[in-house]
């Protein structure tokens, strides 16, 4: 089945750079990948998504980039604000069984 | 419009006793997964249904775990008897069918078990 690696589990970053976090994926048939942002105690929220079809995506300040042949996707941040405060989950899903499997997360640390 | 609802939000329990976990799905979404989530890693799929019928269960510890959805709306997930560790967040999860993508988290039940 498919296995999703994400790095780094940890990552802090100066308020106003950027911030990027890495994942891989194992099973090639996986089209969609979506990132979830959860705060402290929140539910996951889906924060931007990206098909097999396209190779980069933005939103404001946030984008994410495939690379098929690699089997990895990036979530960029750019101007950090301290509210981006949170822990990121990548994930992928194929249409073979419809199931997301996500990442371990990647706990965000914008510093003052 | 409404978002996905789980009660309840925290509890505390002594190994080897049972819990019940209750989720409300956003209105018409066919779709619904559970999901447990132990501090510090993702969530891991437990149980997904399609209306009342069970899609996948492959990863459902089926000799305590029980989950069901008669009605193909509200769904219970229950643990019985608990272990240590079953500790971790309860997240339900509703999607329009198995073919959409995005799916909606609820706020989950934190459980702890002592």
């Amino acid at each position: 089945g498919e296995n999703v690696e994400q790095h780094p589990s940890t990552l802090s970053v100066q308020e106003g750079d950027s911030a990027v976090i890495k994942c891989t994926y194992s099973d090639s048939a996986s089209n969609y990948f979506p990132w979830y942002k959860q705060e402290l105690g929140k539910r996951p929220q889906l924060i931007i998504d990206i098909r097999s079809n396209v190779g980069e995506k933005k939103d404001q300040r946030i984008a994410v980039t495939l690379n098929k042949t690699a089997k990895h996707f990036s979530l960029h941040i750019t101007e950090t604000q301290p509210e981006d405060s949170a822990v990121y989950f990548c994930a992928a899903r194929t249409d073979r069984d419809d199931k997301i499997i996500f990442g371990k997360g990647t706990r965000l640390h914008i510093l003052p | 419009e409404a978002g996905v609802a789980q009660s309840p939000r925290y509890k505390i329990i002594e190994k080897r006793q049972s819990v019940a976990f209750w989720c409300n799905p956003i209105s018409g979404h066919a779709t619904l997964y559970w999901y447990q989530q132990i501090l510090g890693q993702g969530p891991k799929l437990l149980i997904q249904f399609q209306n009342n019928g069970v899609v996948d269960d492959s990863q459902l510890p089926k000799d305590r775990f029980s989950a069901e959805r008669l009605k193909g709306v509200d769904s219970t997930l229950k643990i019985q008897p608990a272990k240590l560790e079953d500790s971790a967040v309860y997240l339900c999860a509703s999607s329009l069918d198995r073919r959409s993508e995005t799916q909606y988290f609820g706020p989950g039940t934190r459980l702890l078990v002592l």
